[in-house]
């Protein structure tokens, strides 16, 4: 059974870098899979970040794309989000989910179980 | 302004089935598969349809969904509090080479 784990400061300065990783259990990432990261701006919706294949390829949401990097560690098992220059608007709490290939099309059906990232001085 | 639109609340009463549009276009719904989430309070959504129509293992056939043109619904038959939840669509977005969700739509039992 996957399991994901976000990890990652909770408090950013703004005009910062966020780093937020995102670790993977019980099996691998080098997989038919991709995986996403999905934030959640207080009481607010569901809004993509992007996603990642295990060879390293990426799709960025088009409003974010100039800020967001999306990097795989094989080696770790892991996923990884940088958002730079952060504001206020970017506070939200943030989910890493695997995009599993489901009779040949993909759904995120498995989540992490989110981090809130402050964008505060 | 969300890529797919969703009513911002539905309610029921226990035993009832009530029913969650969702509304988008020919580069996502219209072009796509379409899946629904539920997000209990303070937790992470959860998949409870993909492709449509289809339900993952553990999900009780009380719920269904449906797809026609650009539009999809979600239904849930005999409604129970358990249910009470905020639900979202989703689908892929040829246009914006991305994934689209809906603004969510807030399920209250009465």
């Amino acid at each position: 059974q996957v399991q994901l784990q976000e990890s990652g400061p909770g408090l950013v300065n703004p005009s910062g870098t966020l780093s937020l990783t995102c670790a993977v259990s019980g099996g691998s990432i080098s997989t038919t899979d991709w995986w996403s990261w999905v934030r959640q701006p207080p009481g607010k919706g569901l809004e993509w970040v992007g996603e990642i294949y295990q060879s390293g390829r990426t799709n960025y949401n088009p409003s974010l794309k100039s800020r967001v990097t999306i990097s795989v560690d094989k080696s770790k098992n892991q996923f990884s989000l940088n958002l730079s220059s952060v504001t206020a608007a970017d506070t939200a709490v943030y989910y890493c989910a695997r995009d599993g290939r489901l009779n040949s099309h993909y759904a995120m059906d498995v989540w992490g179980q989110g981090t809130t990232v402050t964008v505060s001085s | 302004q969300s890529a797919l639109t969703q009513p911002p609340s539905a309610s029921g009463t226990p035993g009832q089935r009530v029913t969650i549009s969702c509304s988008g276009s020919r580069s996502n719904i219209g072009s796509n598969y379409v899946h629904w989430y539920k997000q209990l309070p303070g937790t992470a959504p959860k998949l409870l349809i993909y492709d449509n129509n289809q339900r993952p293992s553990g999900v009780p056939d009380r719920f269904s969904g449906s797809k026609s043109g650009t539009s999809a619904s979600l239904a849930i038959s005999g409604l129970r509090s358990e249910d009470e939840a905020d639900y979202y669509c989703a689908a892929w977005d040829d246009s914006l080479s991305g994934v689209v969700f809906g603004g969510g739509t807030k399920l209250t039992v009465l």
